[in-house]
């Protein structure tokens, strides 16, 4: 594994169905993020970790949840999708504790929900 | 809340033109700022990172400016490539401080840029 992985690619799923995109970095870095990104909006945070054992909601939490058991895997749970939460979504990581606290994103998961 | 707008949206420039991308921000109290490039379907690549305390950074045909003070950044590219089509995205992480997102970032929506040959 190099730098940070997301799994699966692409889903479509049902809308009531839960749902937990998986993410996975190798670089030890102590902060881990989801982001959604939609279209005319951006990249919005959804929930952080600071280090392990540690989360936190960021600008769009609502529907979601996260846990951080380790250092290496931050894993986003839709309880129960519904269709606006039809997205591309990305993890990121970054090293606050580095002077650069430079940030690294992984290649996505495009999910559909119907 | 810290806003981060881009302008243009979207440019369409001829191969081998300078470009003048544009960035600002709402709250000066930034940390660092990074400019991104994503390709259509794929992850944020990151091209620039400046730091609060600089004022450039430069890579190959790429210098990316801060103005902390006027919340603004420019990313300027040098004899523009077809390579070089893809949306640019601008994002600002707020000052640290403790018991807050240390490393969050927050993104301007991006400007679509395609150089045609």
């Amino acid at each position: 594994i190099a730098g940070i992985t997301q799994a699966p690619t692409s889903q479509i799923l049902a809308a009531g169905r839960r749902m937990t995109l998986r993410c996975t970095q190798d670089m030890r870095h102590n902060a881990m993020y989801w982001y959604r990104q939609d279209l005319g909006l951006g990249l919005r945070l959804i929930h952080y970790s600071n280090t392990a054992g540690t989360t936190g909601k960021g600008e769009v939490p609502d529907g979601y949840s996260v846990s951080r058991a380790n250092t290496d895997d931050f894993p986003l749970t839709l309880a129960s999708a519904v269709p606006s939460q039809t997205s591309v979504y990305f993890c990121a990581s970054s090293d606050p504790g580095r002077a650069l606290n430079e940030q690294f994103f992984g290649p996505g998961t495009r999910l559909t929900v119907l | 809340k810290q806003e981060v707008t881009q302008i243009p949206a979207a440019l369409s420039v001829p191969e081998g033109e300078n470009l003048v991308l544009n960035c600002s921000f709402t709250d000066s109290a930034i940390y660092n700022l990074q400019w991104f490039r994503q390709d259509p379907g794929k992850g944020l690549t990151s091209l620039l990172l400046i730091q609060s305390s600089q004022r450039e950074q430069t890579s190959g045909r790429l210098n990316a400016s801060l103005d902390k003070s006027s919340g603004r950044s420019t990313l300027y590219i040098a004899a523009s490539q077809p390579g070089d089509s893809a949306t640019y995205l601008c994002a600002v992480s707020p000052f640290q401080d403790r018991g807050s997102t240390l490393g969050r970032l927050y993104f301007g929506r991006g400007t679509q840029l395609t150089v045609w040959p």
